[in-house]
């Protein structure tokens, strides 16, 4: 079975540009979730979907992020405009809510902003 | 605010060596404990342990979860260096919006690093 993928694997860009992180959950997973992994905070949930619809948007650090899933086998996280202190690496995982199943997670996209 | 705490942060062993990683939390309804495996890329899963499962096995690894302490621990028997990787603690609690589901949130991780 094809895990969670994620696009880019790696993103470089300056400082002001818009940035848009992809993924495509597991096949009948109805729950996907986007994280961010600092070195100084760990792993951070930023927003989760149920069935394509987003449930809460609590850890969107603020109004240049945001998410979208427009169908149940794609997701985007943009970020717009972009500034150094966004630099991390960001993971989309998704999961499948019946018998306690645990998140699976991408192999997320390293973004560096100059 | 749910919170999960590791430890130690790192520990540097030799191959064959037996190890404990910590994790405690304090969560609003505890619903599980996870752990994760993070080598270069994707943390993978390891266990899940909620109330009805506080111990579970997979060949060297286990792992028990001491509701009374709010705390579990991840053993490595005779490690080896393809073990060497950050271990990550995730607990899920109610979430505030009351959904089904609820938030993982995840420790500062142990760095495992075995040497030969």
């Amino acid at each position: 079975d094809a895990g969670v993928i994620q696009s880019p694997r790696h993103e470089v860009t300056e400082m002001g540009q818009e940035v848009t992180l992809r993924c495509k959950p597991i096949s009948g997973h109805d729950y996907l979730f986007w994280y961010r992994q600092t070195m100084m905070r760990g792993l951070e949930l930023l927003i989760y979907f149920n069935n394509n619809v987003p449930i809460d948007d609590s850890g969107m650090p603020e109004d240049r992020f945001s998410a979208k899933m427009p169908n149940a086998s794609f997701s985007t996280l943009k970020i717009q405009p972009s500034e150094p202190r966004d630099s991390a690496v960001y993971f989309c995982a998704s999961s499948f809510r019946g018998l306690n199943q645990p998140q699976h997670f991408g192999d997320g996209t390293r973004l560096s902003i100059l | 605010e749910d919170k999960v705490v590791q430890s130690p942060l790192s520990l540097v062993v030799h191959e064959g060596d037996t190890v404990t990683l910590n994790c405690s939390y304090e969560v609003t309804n505890f619903r599980s404990l996870l752990w994760y495996k993070q080598e270069k890329k994707a943390p993978t899963f390891l266990f899940m342990l909620t109330s009805s499962g506080i111990e579970k096995k997979s060949g060297r690894l286990s792992s028990i979860l001491d509701k009374k302490e709010l705390s579990s621990i991840l053993n490595i028997t005779a490690t080896q260096t393809g073990d060497s990787a950050i271990y990550l603690c995730a607990v899920e609690g109610e979430w505030a919006g009351g959904t089904s589901y609820g938030k993982l949130t995840f420790g500062q991780g142990t760095i495992l690093t075995v040497h030969p």
